[in-house]
This record gives C-alpha cells, sequence and structure tokens, in this order.
C-alpha cells in the first residue's frame, strides 16, 4: 500500500542552486527516512528523521517534518553535477512491518 | 566494514525459463534480509525479508520464491518466469534486532540486478 508520494516527480536545475523535494504521506508514522539512488545503482540510506523530531541536517541535506502536515521536505543546498539522481522517502507501514517507499522524485543538476 | 553483494548484475531470459539471483552480506551477523522490485518510474515493492535461517516472510503472492540457506546468504528464484517478472531487483540487509523487523533501521542496498524478459 502506498504510503509517501514525492513531488515534484522530476526536478531540473543549475548547479549551486538549491534543491526541495517533498514528501506526503496518509497515516501517522513513528519515522520517515529518505534515500538516493543513482542511475542503475542501489539506494543509499541519508537520514532518518524520527517523529518526534522537526528539523534534521547532514552536511549540505537538510531534513524537516510537519507531522501535522503529514510531509517532509529534503533540501539540497548549493546542488553540485553529483547530486543528479532520484530520491525517495520511505515511511513506516502498520505496526510492525516493513519501510514503504514512494515513487520518488528525479533529480537533474546540470553544470 | 559490511558489504552486500548481488548477481548477475544483468540478465536477459526467455519467458518460462527459471531464475536464480543470489545476495550475499559480509562483515555482520544475523542480518535481516529482503527482497525487492523495482519497476520502472515506480518506487520499490518489497517481495521478500528473513529474519534467519529458513525464515522467509512473503509481502506479495507471485510465482517468484526465497530462501535464506546461509546466515548471509539470500536467494530469490522463480520456475518459470513471466513477462511481468521483468524489473530491477534490490537486496537489502538491516541488522539484526531481536529477530524482528523495524522500520527505524537504515537498510543498506545492493547494487541490484537488472532482469529483461523476453
Amino acid at each position: 500500500s502506498q504510503q509517501g508520494e514525492e513531488d515534484p516527480q522530476a526536478l531540473s536545475i543549475q548547479e549551486g542552486e538549491n534543491a526541495t523535494m517533498n514528501c506526503s504521506y496518509k497515516t501517522s508514522i513513528n519515522n520517515l527516512q529518505w534515500y538516493r539512488q543513482n542511475s542503475g545503482r542501489g539506494l543509499v540510506h541519508l537520514i532518518l528523521i524520527r517523529s518526534n523530531e522537526r528539523e534534521k541536517h547532514s552536511g549540505r541535506l537538510r531534513v524537516t517534518l510537519d507531522t501535522s502536515k503529514k510531509s517532509s521536505s529534503l533540501l539540497i543546498t548549493a546542488s553540485r553535477a553529483a547530486d543528479t539522481a532520484s530520491y525517495f522517502c520511505a515511511t513506516d507501514g502498520q505496526a510492525g512491518t516493513a519501510l514503504i517507499f514512494g515513487k520518488g522524485t528525479t533529480l537533474s543538476v546540470s553544470s | 566494514s559490511q558489504t552486500i553483494h548481488q548477481w548477475p548484475a544483468t540478465l536477459v531470459q526467455p519467458v518460462g525459463s527459471p531464475l536464480s539471483l543470489e545476495c550475499t552480506v559480509e562483515g555482520t551477523s544475523n542480518p535481516n534480509l529482503y527482497w525487492y522490485r523495482q519497476a520502472a518510474g515506480r518506487g520499490l515493492q518489497l517481495l521478500f525479508y528473513s529474519v534467519g535461517i529458513g525464515q522467509i516472510s512473503s509481502e506479495v503472492p507471485q510465482n517468484l520464491s526465497a530462501s535464506r540457506p546461509q546466515d548471509r546468504q539470500f536467494i530469490l528464484s522463480s520456475k518459470k518466469l513471466l513477462l511481468s517478472d521483468s524489473g530491477f531487483y534490490l537486496c537489502a540487509w538491516t541488522q539484526f534486532r531481536d529477530g524482528q523487523i523495524y522500520s527505524n533501521q537504515p537498510q543498506h542496498f545492493g547494487d541490484g540486478t537488472r532482469l529483461s524478459i523476453l
């Protein structure tokens, strides 16, 4: 069952610009994770944010979580061509089940 | 450090042929293991997970099966492939935690197998 949905589906920016991707979900969560997938490769874990947290940072990444709006955002500051990838959010399913991944946002950063 | 290996990287198979994809993890013990399928332009669909040798949980009924013959080996199989089995298959692991899976653990993925059915 679909839980998180990313928006936009695709995003094209220039190097140096910031990229913002959003994730909306339907039911209450305990935590939310963001992953990156380079073309033809596996997913790489970026950040996990718990439901009692509002913001987390990791290098040029900033993740926010608004449980009242059931949404999260991933901000990549000062984008680089190497940031070109698909980005997925993943949320809890029902209690005791595995993660549910969204369909992802495809980010293209041109130099 | 932990590593995860999947092979083959690409595979082209005729309809009705058998399938065996293998995944192995190094550098950790008793990992939880997962098989996902990713269709073009879509998210990941969890197919199977395992919390121990011989313990397989199926998330989606289909003509695929999984086995875990050794602690760090996870195999995805089919006796007869369908056209709809085409996709990108990903194996992942999480740290062992009291024999259950938890959604608050980062998952670590292999580089996948691109399966094309003709």
